[in-house]
């Protein structure tokens, strides 16, 4: 069956770099683009990147711009999340998508704190 | 960007009772090759959102048949025919036939 396990999340400082991994299973992983959207307690998911399925093309939230890099590793099925400058607005349980967004990760926590 | 805008913000409602959540774009969701792009979700406590609805009426595999969808270009429904106590939690719409993919603010399911 379709799993998605992210993982990378954690206690960050304001101003650093954090970087998410999302290990795909289950399905032929380099058919399919894949998004990353974070949800917030009181708040809507955000979408926040988007990948094709080979990884030339990424969209990503003009929220995010310039500080948010999405990529793919096909050979090993994993998908990635790289966000720099990181704020206390980024603080968010992160998920994982495949494209359509029928299948989701459980999430990998990031608390953007000092 | 497309704006989603649910009603209501939270409904309280009776078990065996019906519920119907409205979801309004700010634009018609038809995308160029005439089909509609948009999904509703359901977020229990704890857990990922579960995709019930897509392409505005289809129902996912595992959905019970007491969900339905309806809608056509900005105006959206879900209805729930007879609520139970399982259908606690988050509703959200989704769009994803403009760039960029956006949410509405969800209506939060109660029961009385």
């Amino acid at each position: 069956q379709v799993q998605l396990v992210e993982s990378g999340g954690g206690v960050v400082r304001p101003g650093t770099s954090l970087r998410l991994s999302c290990e795909a299973s289950g399905f032929a992983f380099s058919d399919y683009a894949m998004n990353w959207v974070r949800r917030t307690p009181g708040k809507s998911p955000e979408w926040l990147a988007l990948i094709s399925p080979d990884g030339s093309t990424q969209h990503y939230a003009e929220s995010l711009q310039g500080r948010v890099t999405v990529s793919r590793d096909n050979s090993r099925n994993f998908l990635y999340l790289q966000l720099t400058n990181v704020r206390p607005d980024d603080t968010a349980l992160y998920h994982c998508t495949r494209a359509g967004h029928l299948y989701w990760g459980r999430g990998t926590q990031v608390t953007v704190s000092s | 960007d497309v704006v989603l805008t649910q009603s209501p913000p939270s409904l309280s409602v009776t078990p065996g009772q019906p519920a119907s959540i409205t979801c309004t774009s700010s634009q018609s969701l038809v995308y160029s090759d005439g089909n509609i792009y948009f999904n509703w979700y359901q977020e229990r406590p704890g857990q990922s959102p579960r995709r019930l609805i897509y392409k505005v009426s289809e129902r996912d595999s595992g959905v019970p048949d007491r969900f339905s969808a309806s809608g056509s270009g900005t105006d959206f429904t879900l209805k729930i025919s007879r609520v139970e106590a399982e259908d606690v939690g988050l509703y959200y719409c989704m769009q994803g036939s403009h760039w960029p993919p956006a949410f509405g603010q969800g209506t939060r399911v109660e029961i009385k």
